[in-house]
């Protein structure tokens, strides 16, 4: 059971808009930054979004995340069919005194 | 340019200790501010952040493992060592150790490496 609540699933057509949620509480989303990552199969995690929705050199625009109270989205736009892998959002903690990590999204474009 | 490896056991029995070293390069854990995190993954599961250790030797576990993990660094070998004692199948896992910015995000992973728990 993750601290942080992402639905499980999400999918798409080449070109739509997708968005995913990741629920958390005040001891983690709500008082501090959060960060998503690609993680496409077979691979190792890749930084995506950083500190709610900065993206790092070299991600494209067309992913964009952001943060509302206790929840965040990544928003991924003109989607690809390179863009179909697991997302996981994270936080910081203040409860657990670490980052805690989201339970994972399989994007899947039809 | 930032780069991980682990490096470990594959196969390793119920009971006994993991050790599992990653060894970094393009940059230091003696400057201020960086950390390098241990975080696994089983198989089809999600991501488990495990330990932390800061460049000040300050460490950070996992509650949940608390009791079971130990995290060192060895500046002058650019090496992270993390051992997990008594050894469960239900950890069997890719073990990934990576690079924390100060942004507070993980920005360089390694290649993970699996362990498999089985007598």
């Amino acid at each position: 059971q993750s601290v942080l609540t992402q639905p499980p699933s999400a999918s798409g057509t080449p070109g739509q808009r997708v968005t995913i949620s990741c629920s958390g509480s005040s001891s983690n989303i709500g008082s501090t930054y959060v960060y998503w990552y690609q993680q496409l199969p077979g691979t190792a995690p890749k930084l995506l979004i950083y500190r709610n929705a900065q993206r790092p050199s070299g991600v494209p625009d067309r992913f964009s995340g952001s943060k509302s109270g206790t929840s965040a989205s990544l928003a991924i736009s003109g989607l690809r069919s390179e863009d179909e892998a697991d997302y996981y959002c994270a936080a910081w903690d203040d409860s657990l005194s670490g980052p805690v990590f989201g339970g994972g999204t399989k994007l899947t474009v039809l | 340019q930032i780069t991980l490896k682990e490096s470990g056991p594959t196969l390793v029995k119920p009971t006994q200790t993991l050790t599992l070293t990653c060894t970094f390069s393009g940059f230091s854990l003696s400057t201020n501010g960086v950390s390098v995190g241990w975080i696994r993954q089983p198989p089809g599961k999600a991501l488990e952040w495990l330990a932390l250790i800061y460049w000040d030797d300050d460490k950070r576990y996992s509650p949940s493992l608390k009791s079971r993990l130990t995290i060192t660094k060895d500046t002058s070998k650019n090496q992270v060592v993390l051992t997990m004692t008594n050894i469960d199948p239900v950890d069997t896992a890719t073990y990934y150790c990576a690079h924390r910015a100060l942004t507070g995000d993980f920005n360089s992973w390694g290649q993970g490496t699996l362990v498999t728990v089985s007598s």
